[in-house]
């Protein structure tokens, strides 16, 4: 299957800095990637899909100017949480789609958790 | 739109025994249909798919599907399981026309020794 990265891996900043988020396809070129939350012991939640030379599209209820998201190559989608505030704090996964037979599958990074105290 | 009921939010199971973890979608439109499972502070990782052909799925750490379209189920199966198989396990169904995956709200399988 496809790999995607996702660093760091683990992140605690101060309440009011920004934090930036890189997503990575290893083995493949990824036009589309996609910025998940996950709260504790609930499902993910889609934030915005990322198109690599285009302006990421976002989720009703999401901030775009809070969550930037930048996919410059088709390698790369960063997302940089701007003024972070504790109520950030969660963890951040990234996904990118790979088309396969009729269909597309997504993979996965690893995941970010990020605590801004 | 799809959606994705995963009826069961825990699962405990002794380690060796069988288990199911059920599944059920409803969409308007042809679906793919996946597993994911995700490891405590991990990523999700993808068990098995189903996107046409075969209705049986099998994926990695000896774990299958069955897609059954009349009931328009996925449940996920494996015949012994093992302790490492301790997770959270997500649903998610995806159509033709928008392959952004919905996600089921998660079952958390628990094999107790």
């Amino acid at each position: 299957g496809a790999v995607v990265s996702q660093h760091p891996s683990r992140v605690i900043c101060k309440s009011g800095t920004s934090v930036k988020i890189e997503c990575r396809s290893l083995d493949f070129q990824a036009t589309t990637m996609f910025w998940y939350r996950q709260f504790p012991k609930q499902s993910l939640m889609l934030m915005a899909t990322s198109n690599e030379g285009s302006k990421a599209t976002y989720e009703q209820g999401v901030e775009k100017d809070k969550f930037l998201i930048n996919h410059a190559s088709l390698t790369l989608s960063t997302l940089t949480v701007t003024s972070a505030h504790p109520e950030d704090s969660s963890f951040y996964i990234c996904s990118a789609r790979v088309r396969e037979g009729p269909g597309e599958t997504q993979y996965f990074g690893p995941g970010t958790r990020l605590l801004v105290l | 739109a799809q959606s994705v009921t995963q009826l069961d939010s825990q699962v405990p199971v002794f380690e060796e025994a069988p288990v199911e973890l059920r599944c059920n979608y409803s969409s308007s439109v042809s679906v793919y249909l996946f597993w994911y499972v995700q490891y405590p502070n991990q990523g999700l990782q993808l068990l098995l798919k189903y996107l046409s052909g075969s209705t049986l799925v099998k994926g990695i750490n000896g774990f299958e599907a069955e897609f059954n379209k009349s009931q328009t189920s996925f449940h996920l199966r494996k015949p012994s399981v093992h302790i490492s198989d301790t997770a959270e396990y997500f649903c998610a169904v995806s159509g033709r026309g928008s392959y952004i995956p919905t996600f089921g709200r998660g079952t958390s399988l628990i094999v107790h020794p």
